[in-house]
């Protein structure tokens, strides 16, 4: 299993581009979620998904968009980025005992953005 | 909304000393807590995870414990390594609306 995976590692944008963060995982876990790391914070929730084709807000959901057609993948949308998006983003995994109640988290290896 | 603190952004200990770090929640009592180790440049990784029945949960040098009526867990490393340095990550669970609240973290630095 390749786990959680992430692309890009690495993205530099201009204030006003748009770039899709790509998130999959092999595990066929139901629920999938975002975050965003700040330097010496924790992880705060963008968006997050029980099953496919459903979706919903985190706690710092504006300026990003998400979207769950299957269960493998889950990208996230940068629409206008800012030099406040400039943050590591983590998307994570986790199997799903019914509805929204999961467990264990497994983390992909992170993108790091830097908005100019 | 509920709201974490972990004690001190940093812990500095002598290798094979016990470190303990503290994680305390403001509001209700989340079904389940979690323990994450994150080392620099890397995504979390899953140590133990404690429900709000249980009072301790053990693995291996590893230690959490539960307590409800203070809304606090405490993370336990005996016999610390220097291989324990990285950062320790609470996160809190509400059962039923998908949702966890990840705590700031502590940075522990084992000294050899």
């Amino acid at each position: 299993n390749a786990g959680v995976t992430q692309t890009p590692k690495f993205q530099v944008l201009k204030t006003g581009q748009s770039m899709t963060l790509q998130c999959a995982q092999d595990m066929n876990h139901e629920y999938m979620s975002w975050y965003r790391q700040d330097p010496g914070m924790g992880l705060r929730l963008i968006h997050y998904s029980v099953g496919a084709g459903i979706t919903d807000q985190g706690e710092v959901p504006n300026g990003y968009n998400v979207s769950r057609s299957t269960t493998e993948d889950f990208p996230l949308r940068l629409l206008s980025a800012a030099p406040s998006q400039t943050s590591v983003y983590f998307c994570a995994s986790s199997y799903s005992r019914g509805g929204a109640v999961k467990e264990t988290q497994y983390f992909g290896p992170g993108t790091r953005l830097l908005v100019l | 909304s509920q709201k974490i603190e972990q004690n001190s952004e940093a812990l500095n200990i002598q290798e094979g000393k016990t470190a303990t770090l503290t994680c305390n929640y403001t509001n209700y009592s989340p079904a389940y807590l979690q323990w994450y180790r994150q080392d620099p440049g890397r995504g979390p990784v899953f140590l133990l995870l404690i429900r709000e029945n249980e009072k301790e949960k053990r693995k291996e040098r590893l230690k959490v414990t539960f307590d409800t009526t203070l809304k606090q867990s405490l993370f336990h490393i005996t016999a610390s390594q220097p291989a324990d340095s990285a950062t320790y990550l609470c996160a809190l669970e509400d059962g039923n609306a998908g949702k966890s609240t990840f705590g700031d973290g502590t940075t522990l630095t084992v000294k050899p």
